[in-house]
């Protein structure tokens, strides 16, 4: 059974760069994931696909801060010039008979 | 611009019923497959339940399997959920999505509406 798994918080300080992880098991193939930014009070927002090869598509008006990249088994976030706009929760999200979600990051913005 | 608006939500007993509605705009519904996805307090995000584009297919998590049921009206651009015999860990904000890709059930999402909540207590 496909999981991915995503550390439960990660912070970092206004300006700065952060990587965020998610992590596939289980699964035979070089899964492509979705990066959702889900802001209290508001209906998550897709930011990006990111495949096993390291390319990623982004959203619609999604910034050029916002970028994906791959290593193996592992997708990654990159959020760089960080705003007090990015604290929020980030979610992974793949598909196997289901949809499946990490567990979700928590990015705080010092 | 695509537009993903969901009604309905509100306070129903446990055993009771409610029905949630998404109203979409922006693209051609019947070229996309659709999902319902929930956050209950505090839990991460939670599939729900998927249609296919063309309503030939339906798929259910297995904690709502045989209680809600996924439909969609081509003709007013609506994904709705019945939501039978509601228990208290159904609370949560109910969230449709679109899939990105048309003619696909399964595959990431691009759209979100903003959410309805839906209270289950007594």
């Amino acid at each position: 059974q496909l999981v991915l798994t995503q550390s439960p918080s990660a912070s970092a300080s206004l300006g700065d760069s952060v990587w965020l992880t998610c992590t596939l098991s289980g699964g035979p193939r070089p899964y492509a994931i979705a990066w959702h930014q889900h802001r209290p009070e508001k209906g998550p927002r897709y930011l990006m696909m990111v495949y096993g090869d390291g390319t990623h598509i982004k959203g619609d008006g999604v910034p050029d801060r916002f970028s994906g990249s791959s290593s193996g088994a592992e997708r990654f976030l990159t959020i760089s010039g960080l705003q007090s706009a990015d604290e929020a929760d980030y979610y992974c999200q793949t598909w196997d008979t289901g949809l499946i979600f990490g567990g979700g990051t928590k990015l705080t913005v010092l | 611009q695509v537009q993903l608006v969901e009604s309905g939500g509100g306070v129903a007993q446990p055993g009771r019923s409610l029905r949630l509605s998404c109203a979409a705009s922006g693209f051609t519904f019947s070229r996309h497959g659709m999902h319902w996805v929930r956050k209950a307090p505090g839990k991460g995000l939670e599939w729900v339940a998927v249609m296919s584009e063309d309503g030939s297919e339906k798929y259910y998590a297995a904690s709502v399997k045989g209680r809600f049921t996924i439909s969609r009206d081509d003709s007013n651009n609506t994904l709705d959920l019945q939501m039978n015999s509601l228990r208290p860990e159904d609370t949560a904000i109910y969230y449709c999505a679109k899939v990105g890709e048309p003619y696909r059930k399964w595959g990431y999402l691009d759209y979100w509406g903003q959410g309805a909540l839906v209270t289950v207590s007594s």
